[in-house]
């Protein structure tokens, strides 16, 4: 089955600065790819996603980039602001309702 | 606002004891699910549902049964808890085609003494 690897545990960053969480999956059927944020003592909150007929998508302070061939996907968050931080978690979806998800990024921004 | 709402949002009990976890979504969403996120943040899926069947069941213990009356509630029974189920569960809900958005309820999160 499925496995995404996300390869930051942690990460501090000062404000202002650019944040990046880089992922990795195995499975070539694998062709949605959400980030979700979760903010100390709360559940997680979908941010951004992107689907595999695309290679980058923006939104706002927010980049996701996406290498089929590599199969790695990575979120960028620009002008980090201390709200921030939170732990992300970026995820695999193969299409059968369920999502593979990494194991966390604690990023913190350090004003 | 509408969301999707868990209770209790916390549980202690004893090893060999039953417990039951609600979830309702007010959404519209045909697929539910339940994700156990464990002390070290890990999240993995347990169970989807989509109008109120079983679609996924992932290799948990059969102590772990999922209960749902209609599509907008999806119930987690456990039955003789142990040790090891100590962790936070979350269920979120989605629309009915995959690869899209899920949204999470805030959590269960049951402690097992």
């Amino acid at each position: 089955g499925e496995k995404v690897e996300q390869h930051e545990s942690t990460l501090s960053v000062r404000e202002g600065d650019s944040a990046v969480i880089n992922c990795t999956y195995t499975d070539t059927a694998s062709s949605y790819f959400p980030w979700y944020k979760q903010e100390a003592g709360k559940s997680l909150h979908f941010v951004i996603d992107i689907r595999s007929n695309v290679d980058r998508k923006q939104s706002q302070r927010l980049i996701v980039l996406l290498d089929k061939k590599a199969k790695r996907f990575s979120l960028h968050i620009t002008a980090t602001q201390p709200e921030d931080s939170a732990i992300y978690f970026c995820a695999a979806d193969t299409g059968n309702y369920k999502y593979v998800f990494g194991a966390g990024t604690r990023l913190k921004v350090i004003a | 606002e509408t969301a999707v709402f868990q209770t209790p949002n916390y549980h202690v009990t004893q090893v060999g004891n039953e417990v039951s976890f609600n979830c309702k979504q007010t959404l519209g969403h045909d697929t539910m699910y339940w994700y156990k996120q464990d002390s070290k943040k890990l999240l993995k899926i347990m169970f989807s549902y989509n109008n109120k069947q079983l679609i996924v069941n992932e290799t948990v213990p059969r102590r772990f049964s999922p209960q749902s009356s209609d599509k907008a509630h999806l119930n987690l029974r456990i039955k003789s808890v142990e040790p090891e189920d100590s962790a936070v569960y979350l269920c979120a809900s989605s629309r009915q085609n995959a690869n899209t958005e899920v949204f999470f309820g805030k959590g269960t999160r049951l402690t097992v003494v």
